[in-house]
């Protein structure tokens, strides 16, 4: 079975920029969320969508937004970029987003300069 | 608001030298304690799923356990390979957690051979 597929996996971007971010769960999955990952603050999550809809959501300024197709697979876009949105975003896949476990793709590796 | 804190924050040891990883968590309600091993460039690789004191899950060298108030990852004769930074996450067992783990920082096991 094939894990989960997210691209590109690095990305160099310019402040004030934006940027969206590509993530192909587990097939059979319908649940996705996204981490952004820092040296600083470890693992942070971002939101959740099951089903095409958001069900959760971390605290994230408005400039960060997701959506989920009908496929599960799912885009998360960042706005008007600045310099400490430089991370490594992770997504990761699970049956139904509540007690099963989440499993995570290589994540995109996003600079901004 | 959930918390995790993981001990030590560097472990090195020698290969066949058997060590445990600390995780201390405080929920409003446990609904699950996930433990992922991350290596360098990769995303989290899930390992074990724990969700009641006095459980206990082993796979290969490793063997998770779980009291009310913390977890520990028991290495058993590690092997150099087992090197990764090891994570510890909570689930809350609030309505509102869909997707949502909270992560520790981590530890980051070395094993020399």
């Amino acid at each position: 079975k094939a894990g989960v597929t997210q691209t590109p996996r690095y990305l160099i971007k310019t402040r004030g920029q934006q940027v969206t971010l590509s993530c192909s769960p587990i097939s059979g999955h319908r649940s996705v969320s996204w981490y952004q990952q820092t040296p600083g603050q470890g693992l942070q999550f971002l939101f959740e969508y099951f089903s095409e809809t958001q069900r959760n959501k971390g605290n994230f300024p408005g400039r960060f937004s997701g959506r989920q197709f009908s496929n599960s697979r799912s885009e998360m876009n960042v706005s008007t970029l600045e310099l400490g949105d430089s991370a490594l975003y992770l997504c990761a896949s699970s049956l139904e987003g509540g007690v099963s476990p989440l499993h995570f793709g290589n994540g995109t590796r996003l600079t901004v300069t | 608001e959930d918390q995790v804190t993981q001990s030590p924050e560097a472990l090195r040891l020698q290969e066949g030298e058997s060590s445990s990883l600390n995780c201390s968590y405080t929920v409003s309600g446990l609904r699950g304690l996930f433990w992922y091993r991350q290596d360098p460039g990769k995303g989290p690789e899930f390992l074990f799923t724990l969700y009641s004191a006095g459980e206990e899950k082993e796979k290969e060298r490793l063997k998770a356990t779980l009291t009310k108030k913390e977890s520990f990852l028991h290495i058993t004769a590690p092997k150099p390979e087992d090197s990764a930074t090891y994570l510890c996450a909570v689930l809350d067992a609030g309505g509102t957690s869909y997707g949502k783990l909270t992560f520790g920082q981590g530890t980051i096991l070395t094993v020399h051979p």
